[in-house]
């Protein structure tokens, strides 16, 4: 089955400590993205990914690390989680250059910084 | 200007009537169009996408494309109770080369049976 899986779906952490929220598709797909989604804010770009090795910064990038090391994997690493990441995260994944391509959502995770 | 907007509020439609959303977008380049729905807590899932200006239909769902006037709009007849979500406008931006894609904020759409 074609998807994308993000896990953990729920954590709650401490201010401070270092986590990684993983994300894998099996589409081969070229392009993944991470996003955040805020109560009357929808949905912002944190980083994205072209290919293997090659990311940029989205919207909000601020706080963030990514890596792209392999084609199906794309972590979102916070190095120091604050209270203000507190959010609903989203990974998703898209084939690159092909318009008209949609993009699929991992089930989102749903984090909570004290 | 951003790139994608959805500027209104909650709507609230009756079971069975249309309900209209609108989305305008800022580049002129974009060629692809797509409207997600979203539900309470779960990830976005494609309803409509659409490229070529006019319409689309599926089922009750109808997307308006205009390039001219760089808007799109998604129109739900005979809405249902299900249909309650959120619904994100998508579009894909082209530069140097590379596609991405940027969202609206999204609307809220309440149907009140």
């Amino acid at each position: 089955e074609a998807q994308v899986t993000q896990n953990p779906r729920y954590l709650i952490t401490v201010t401070g400590k270092k986590l990684t929220v993983t994300c894998s598709q099996n589409m081969n797909h070229e392009y993944m993205s991470w996003y955040r989604q805020d109560p009357g804010l929808g949905l912002r770009q944190i980083y994205y990914s072209m290919n293997v090795e090659v990311t940029d910064k989205g919207d909000v990038p601020e706080g963030y690390k990514v890596s792209r090391k392999e084609k199906r994997n794309f972590p979102l690493i916070l190095e120091s989680p604050s209270p203000n990441q507190t959010s609903l995260y989203f990974c998703a994944s898209s084939p690159r250059g092909q318009l008209g391509t949609e993009a699929f959502f991992g089930q989102g995770t749903r984090l909570t910084v004290v | 200007q951003k790139e994608v907007e959805q500027n209104s509020g909650p709507l609230s439609v009756p079971e069975g009537a249309i309900a209209s959303l609108n989305c305008t977008y800022s580049d002129r380049g974009s060629q692809s169009f797509f409207w997600y729905r979203q539900y309470s807590g779960k990830s976005p899932e494609l309803i409509m996408f659409i490229y070529s200006n006019g319409d689309k239909e599926d089922g009750r769902f109808t997307a308006q494309l205009n390039k001219a006037s760089q808007y799109v709009s998604l129109l739900i007849r005979d809405s249902q109770p299900s249909d309650s979500a959120t619904y994100l406008c998508a579009v894909i931006i082209i530069f140097y080369g590379n596609n991405r894609l940027a969202f609206g904020k999204g609307n809220q759409v309440v149907v009140i049976p």
